[in-house]
Parts: C-alpha cells; sequence; structure tokens
C-alpha cells in the first residue's frame, strides 16, 4: 500500500530565504503525486501535481517540485518565499488501486519578517 | 471559491443537539469525502461516496451519519457529540484520481 512521509512538521525560514518542504512516498508501481497548501481556517488548495514527463513541476505562487523516482521523492521548492506562504502544506500521492489520494502529516512553514 | 461549497463555515452546538453540515459542488464530480482535521492531528478520512454509494467508512463513531442523496450534494448528520469532536471538517469532491481532490472551506465545529 501506499504511504507519504512528512519528515518536517514545522519549517521555519526568514522572508525572502529559499525554502524547501520534504516528502517522501512509499509505492510499488507507478504514481501520481500532489502538494496542497491550506492557510488557517481554510480548506487544501492544489499547488502543483506530478503525473507524468517532465520531473520538474512547476505550480502557483513561485513553487516547484521535482519527481526523483529513485529516491522516491517529491520536494516542494521555492526560491524565496514571502510572509504570505505561511502555511500548512501537504503532500498526497495516488492509490490508483483504491482510487483515492493518500496524504502526509503535513508540513507548517512559518516565514518570518 | 473553489467550487465546493460548505455550509456553514461556524457552527457551536451542545453535546444533545442534532445539526447538519452540507457540502455542494457542481464541478461535474462524481466521488465526495468527508475528512475531520483536528489541530496537531493528520488529515482524517470519514467517509468516501462514489456515485452516491459509500464506500468507506473508516470506522467513524455512529454519531456521525453521512448522506449522499445525488452527485452534487453530501451532508453530514451530527447528534449527541462530544467535545473531542469539535475540529474542522472538511468536504471534497473528485472525478479522476489524477485530477486531485477540489476541497471547501471547512465547517469549523465547537462541541460544548
Amino acid at each position: 500500500a501506499q504511504s507519504v512521509t512528512q519528515l518536517d512538521s514545522q519549517v521555519p525560514v526568514f522572508e525572502e530565504a529559499p525554502v524547501e518542504l520534504r516528502c517522501n512516498y512509499s509505492s510499488s508501481v507507478s504514481v501520481y503525486l500532489f502538494w496542497y497548501v491550506q492557510y488557517p481556517n481554510q480548506g487544501l488548495q492544489l499547488l502543483l501535481k506530478y503525473l507524468s514527463g517532465s520531473t520538474l513541476v512547476k505550480g502557483i505562487n513561485g513553487f516547484e517540485a521535482e519527481f526523483n523516482k529513485s529516491q522516491t521523492s517529491f520536494h516542494l521548492r521555492k526560491p524565496s518565499v514571502h510572509i504570505s506562504d505561511t502555511a500548512e502544506y501537504f503532500c498526497a500521492v495516488s492509490d490508483l488501486e483504491a482510487d483515492k489520494l493518500i496524504f502526509g502529516t503535513g508540513t507548517r512553514l512559518q516565514v518570518f519578517p | 471559491e473553489t467550487g465546493v461549497t460548505q455550509t456553514p463555515r461556524h457552527l457551536v452546538m451542545g453535546m444533545t443537539n442534532k445539526k447538519s453540515l452540507k457540502c455542494e459542488q457542481h464541478l461535474g464530480h462524481n466521488a465526495m469525502y468527508w475528512y475531520k482535521q483536528s489541530a496537531k492531528k493528520p488529515l482524517e478520512l470519514m467517509f468516501v461516496y462514489s456515485l452516491e454509494e459509500r464506500v468507506e467508512n473508516n470506522s467513524v463513531p455512529s454519531r456521525f451519519s453521512p448522506e449522499c442523496p445525488n452527485s452534487s450534494h453530501l451532508f453530514l448528520h451530527l447528534h449527541t457529540l462530544q467535545p473531542e469532536d469539535s475540529a474542522l471538517y472538511l468536504c471534497a469532491s473528485s472525478l479522476r484520481v489524477e485530477g486531485g481532490y477540489t476541497f471547501g472551506s471547512g465547517t469549523r465545529l465547537t462541541v460544548v
């Protein structure tokens, strides 16, 4: 069965610094991968997704992620963060057999001025 | 506005009350989900409906009762809740897994 691990529960960073949020998955078959963002008291919003093709995926708000099959990773990056990027970020992997998404436990990104 | 609308946004209810949460989507999706999100806990999948049929029920207490009258609407009926049921309840919908899920803004439930 598929699973997702987000090792960092919190990532503090200063404004305009780069950031990487880590996501590793386990699966014996091909997968689809997703990153979602959740602002306080809001639902989850899709940032980007990897289905196939180019391993570098660009999303909204200047975020990008790279699919690395050999390392079973899908880390999220942004070269320069803003205060407004403070939010919870969730990685998710598809479970094609069950036709559903499996979510990680989330990483809280806190951007300081 | 994501295309998935949840009402009410906030709800305070006593332990003896009965209330319902509503979720509505007009995206043409054929699957709908209820999630519970408590502070400092992972997202908990509660129920899954596919083509209006319940396909998953993750050991949720019977004081939570879902209803899916058609592919556009999903309800969560609540009765005799406990304070630990206070949480953000999220609804989501999907068409195919590769499209991901579209989430509503959630209902913040407080049980007093």
